[in-house]
């Protein structure tokens, strides 16, 4: 079974900074696929960025790019020139590559709030 | 486009009654997901559908859960007996296919009382 740990509960920024969330995960697959969310209060959960891991360029997307270390199973996401719309609850998923009966199945982590400031 | 629509956007039943959740996904969306989000457990996820059928029911919580999806569109949750622990967020997800990105719905918040 994969897990998927955010350790970071909580994190601030002021608008305009840049921020780090992290993320880790635990699979003896070789193929999957990782991706971020992003849960404003409105509760509507957006793609904000996917990562396959069969390849080693990691993935940007305008303000929002990845730090991709398969060895040490670890998949951060980068924030710069936040901005207030950025505040929101950020997950960490899992998905492994089609086969099997488990492909489709995200596995998320626990979740980062991010705050930015004014 | 229209994106994944769910409804009722808020449910508040009675313990022991059935309640239904509905999803209409992005329209040629063949893979439909549910997700379920509370407190307690996370995001976890419930079953997912390839067309009509379901290859993948394990996480269904109990025989109390159910889903369907007809016509390769439109899928219900049925939660018989409901029980306070089924107090959540249910989302549902569709995509192209298995392997691509999942679009959210706005989900339904089921209250137990």
């Amino acid at each position: 079974a994969q897990t998927v740990t955010q350790s970071q509960p909580e994190m601030s920024v002021q608008e305009a900074e840049t921020v780090t969330l992290s993320c880790t995960y635990d699979t003896s697959e070789s193929n999957y696929y990782l991706f971020w969310y992003k849960q404003p209060p409105s509760r509507q959960m957006i793609l904000v960025i996917r990562q396959e891991a069969y390849k080693q360029q990691n993935a940007t997307e305008n303000r929002f790019s990845v730090n991709f270390q398969k060895a040490a199973k670890s998949f951060s996401l980068k924030i710069s020139d936040s901005q207030l719309g950025d505040t929101a609850m950020y997950f960490c998923a899992f998905m492994k590559s089609p086969g099997g009966t488990s492909y489709g199945k995200l596995t998320f982590g626990q979740g980062t709030i991010l705050t930015v400031h004014p | 486009g229209a994106g994944v629509s769910q409804s009722p956007s808020n449910k508040v039943t009675e313990k022991g009654k059935d309640v239904e959740l509905r999803c209409d996904p992005i329209s040629g969306h063949t893979a439909l997901y549910w997700y379920r989000q509370s407190l307690g457990q996370g995001l976890e996820f419930l079953i997912y559908f390839q067309g009509n059928s379901a290859p993948d029911k394990s996480g269904l919580p109990s025989d109390r859960f159910s889903a369907e999806r007809t016509g390769g569109s439109v899928s219900t949750l049925t939660i018989q007996r409901t029980q306070q622990e089924d107090s959540a967020v249910y989302l549902c997800a569709s995509s192209w296919t298995i392997n691509y990105e999942q679009y959210f719905g706005p989900g339904t918040r089921l209250t137990v009382t």
